[in-house]
This record gives structure tokens, sequence and C-alpha cells, in this order.
């Protein structure tokens, strides 16, 4: 069974403090390790897609990166309005392409 | 491009009464998903579809039907609602499996 573990629950940041959030999977042959933010209220966003250990994609102040068993969100001098939820989702191989999600990590950044 | 859309935006049932959630999605998207969403949690996936005319189950499908008789239309379906089902119901569709997903902003669904 795929699994999606994301730490911490909660993070409290000054602004200008930078950070990173973390994603721990398991999954039989990952297709891809997707990045999605979810402001209050709406539907998640999707930011990014990784789908090999040691790929790096970057957006603004954020970064994602990839290994065997985990991937981080490094959030370089945060702004308020990068306060959200961030979600990571893990695909596996195979034929049916079912995403398994973390519970998320709740960002509030502090001016 | 109105991306994903789901109707209605808040509802509140009684238990025992049916309904249909809606979503349509006009990116010509062949895969498409409902998730629920309970609070402090993520997103755990209900029914999907790889193309039209296909669905099937996924984590937590009991008490709920599907059907994709179109590539747009993927609508869900309580049949006798329950409290338990109180949630935020979420579709999404992409491209295809290893796609990121398009979300619709959600039905809020409340059952008394």
């Amino acid at each position: 069974e795929d699994q999606v573990t994301q730490s911490p629950e909660a993070l409290r940041l000054q602004e200008g403090e930078s950070s990173s959030l973390n994603c721990s999977y398991t999954v039989s042959g990952l297709r891809g390790l997707f990045w999605y933010r979810q402001d209050p209220g709406k539907g998640p966003e999707f930011l990014f897609t990784l789908y090999s250990a040691g790929e790096e994609k970057e957006k603004e102040r954020l970064k994602a990166t990839l290994t065997k068993k985990e991937s981080f969100l490094h959030i370089t001098a945060p702004k308020p309005e990068d306060s959200a939820t961030y979600l990571c989702a893990v695909q596996a191989g195979g034929n049916a392409g079912k995403s398994t999600f973390g519970d998320g990590t709740t960002l509030t950044v502090k001016p | 491009n109105a991306g994903v859309t789901q109707t209605p935006k808040f509802q509140v049932l009684k238990t025992g009464q049916s309904m249909t959630l809606q979503c349509a999605q006009d990116m010509n998207h062949e895969y498409m998903s409902w998730y629920r969403q309970d609070p402090g949690m993520g997103l755990r996936l209900i029914h999907y579809s790889v193309g039209a005319g296909i669905t099937d189950q996924g984590e937590v499908p009991n008490g709920y039907n599907v059907s994709r008789s179109t590539t747009e239309d993927f609508p869900l379906r309580l049949l006798s609602a329950a409290p338990s089902q109180t949630s935020v119901y979420f579709c999404a569709s992409s491209y295809n499996k290893g796609q990121p997903q398009h979300f619709g902003d959600g039905t809020r669904l409340s059952i008394l």
C-alpha cells in the first residue's frame, strides 16, 4: 500500500525566515511526486512534479527536491502570501495511476 | 476555459436523502477523480475514471456511485446520505496518468 507522510503538521515562520517541508513516501514504482498548494476554501493548486531521484524544480521562492524516499519543499525568504497548506502526493506506476496524498503541512508566515 | 467546475458549492442534506454532486471539465482530460477531504486531513480517493465509460473504486468508495458517459462530466452520487459523509468533496482531472491534476473548488456537504 502506498503511503505519504508529511512533516511538520504546522509551521509558523517569520517573514524572511527560510525553512523546509518534508514528504516521506513509500510507493511501488514511483510514476511521479506532486506538490500542491491549497488556500482556505479552495481546491489544491498544482506547484511541481518530480519524476526521478535527484530532480529539482524551482518557482519563485519555492524549490522542490526528490530522493528515493522523500521530497523536500524548500521555502526561501517567505512572505505572508506564501501562507497556505502544502500537499504532497505520489502516483504509482501501473495501469491505475491513482494518487495518494499526505495530510499536508499548514504554513503560516507572520509579517 | 473554466477548468473544473463543481456544483453545488454548498449543500445540507438529511440522513437518508440522496443527491448528485456535479463535476464538469472543459480541458478534454481523460482522467477524472473524486476525493473527500476531512478537517486536518489530506485528500482520500473515492472513485476515478480513466476515460468515458470506465470507472473504478478508490480508497473510500462505500456509499458512493459514479458514472462517466462523456469525457466532460463525472457526477458523484450519494444513494442514502449518512452523517459520516459530511465532508468537502473535490473533483479533479488530468490529461493522463503521471500528469498533475486540476481541481475544482469543492462542494461542502453537511448531513444532519
